[in-house]
């Protein structure tokens, strides 16, 4: 009964570097996104997608990519890192059906992200 | 755009009182979230409002949304330092949640 896991759960990187966040779910969830947190903005969507195949812009998405090749997999990919990148990332999920989305999202436990 | 705001950003509490937080927000919607957040953890989910009028309650907090006025409240009734955390508002925008720049709640003894 793990819910949505993200790997890892801190990293430095250096500028330019490039990395995956790792974000997975068992709950069968249609709809996964991935969010930034950073201090006195709330999160902030970088991107989403409503399903296998299928993914969108949010809010910020520049200099981060991701893919939905399973259900259950949603990993974002920093390209070239850069220090406005330094932030809390949050992965989540929930039903995609809004008569089924009745318990908000799930989260999963973060990934603090330094880039020096 | 939607933009949803909130308002204190702060709120230091004693406990036994009772104190509402408030969050504003720009375009229609009629489904809106709270979320609690302990300092260094991920995003709980407290209430779901799913439509006007609609009222929830767990505990001592209670949740409301007027939709007309576009405002929810979370009023939080003789907090208890448990109850120290921050806290979001967020609003449903089809396929994504616009979330408010959070509450930080400090409740003292």
């Amino acid at each position: 009964n793990a819910g949505v896991t993200q790997t890892p759960k801190f990293q430095v990187l250096k500028t330019g570097q490039s990395m995956t966040l790792q974000c997975a779910q068992d709950m069968n969830h249609e709809y996964m996104s991935w969010y930034r947190q950073d201090p006195g903005m709330g999160l902030r969507l970088i991107h989403y997608s409503v399903g296998a195949g299928i993914t969108d812009q949010g809010e910020v998405p520049n200099g981060y990519n991701v893919s939905r090749s399973t259900t259950e997999d949603f990993p974002l990919r920093l390209l070239s890192a850069a220090p406005s990148q330094t932030s809390v990332y949050f992965c989540a999920s929930s039903w995609l059906s809004r008569s089924s989305a009745i318990s908000g999202y799930t989260f999963g436990s973060g990934t603090r992200l330094t880039v020096v | 755009e939607l933009k949803v705001e909130q308002n204190p950003l702060f709120l230091s509490m004693q406990e036994g009182k009772n104190y509402t937080i408030y969050c504003n927000y720009s375009t229609t919607s009629d489904r809106l979230y709270w979320y609690r957040q302990d300092p260094g953890k991920s995003l709980e989910s407290l209430f779901v409002l799913l439509s006007n009028g609609a009222v929830k309650q767990e505990g001592r907090l209670m949740a409301s949304l007027d939709t007309k006025a576009r405002l929810s409240t979370l009023h939080i009734t003789a907090a208890v330092h448990d109850l120290s955390a921050t806290y979001f508002c967020a609003v449903d925008q089809g396929d994504d949640m616009r979330f408010g720049a959070g509450t930080r709640l400090t409740v003292k003894p």
